[in-house]
């Protein structure tokens, strides 16, 4: 079964600093995408920044970043400069390419506060 | 351009009724996702559809159906409502139905079963 795990239940960061949030997933496929959404307490989700498997350089999107180990089934998500406008849950996802369905497998999400 | 727009925001039932929950996508957007959140975790997979086609279905009870319009717009229906249906409903659209095709999330309906 695929499964998305982060491990991370909450965490705080005071403002201007960087904060780093793991994820971990499961697949035996070898093409697939990875991506990280924020759902602030509105309650919309926004993607935050995606990556494709297949790419060794790990993507970059301003003050977001991912560090990808494709062996290691690792996804984190860097945040630098951290902003009170980043309090939100961060959900990392995954995106199967050969079922057929392009649907979404979540973690379970982490709650993510910024202090000033 | 108009985002993702589903209704209502929020909605209150009783054990063994039904629920209708609609879903608008961007404009252009022929696909149509839906995901169950209940409180604390992930989003978790029910439908999706793609020229008014289901295209797959999560791990949910036939109680759950769904269907695409013409307009691409969709609904989601529960029949025979548990307490344990009770969570935010989201909507995702997309273009199509590619690998890394990204999905954009309307608001959620908050559908609670007393």
């Amino acid at each position: 079964a695929q499964t998305v795990t982060q491990s991370q239940p909450e965490m705080s960061v005071q403002e201007a600093e960087t904060v780093t949030l793991s994820c971990t997933y499961d697949t035996s496929e070898n093409n697939y995408y990875l991506f990280w959404y924020k759902q602030p307490p509105s309650r919309q989700m926004i993607l935050v920044i995606r990556q494709e498997a297949y790419k060794q350089q790990n993507a970059t999107e301003n003050r977001f970043s991912v560090n990808f180990q494709k062996a290691a089934k690792s996804f984190s998500l860097k945040i630098s400069d951290s902003q009170l406008g980043d309090t939100a849950m961060y959900f990392c996802a995954f995106m199967p390419s050969t079922s057929g369905t392009y649907k979404y497998i979540f973690g379970t999400g982490t709650r993510l506060k910024v202090l000033a | 351009d108009a985002g993702v727009t589903q209704s209502p925001t929020h909605l209150i039932k009783t054990r063994g009724q039904h629920v209708t929950l609609r879903c608008s996508p961007i404009s252009g957007h022929k696909s149509v996702s839906w995901y169950q959140q209940v409180l604390g975790q992930g989003p978790q997979f029910i439908f999706q559809y793609y020229e008014k086609e289901e295209r797959g279905r999560g791990n949910f009870p036939d109680r759950f159906s769904a269907r695409q319009f013409p307009n691409y717009s969709s609904e989601l229906n529960v029949n025979a409502l548990l307490l344990g249906d009770s969570a935010l409903y989201l909507c995702a659209s997309s273009l199509g139905v590619r690998t890394g095709n990204e999905q954009f999330f309307g608001p959620g309906t908050r559908l609670t079963v007393l």
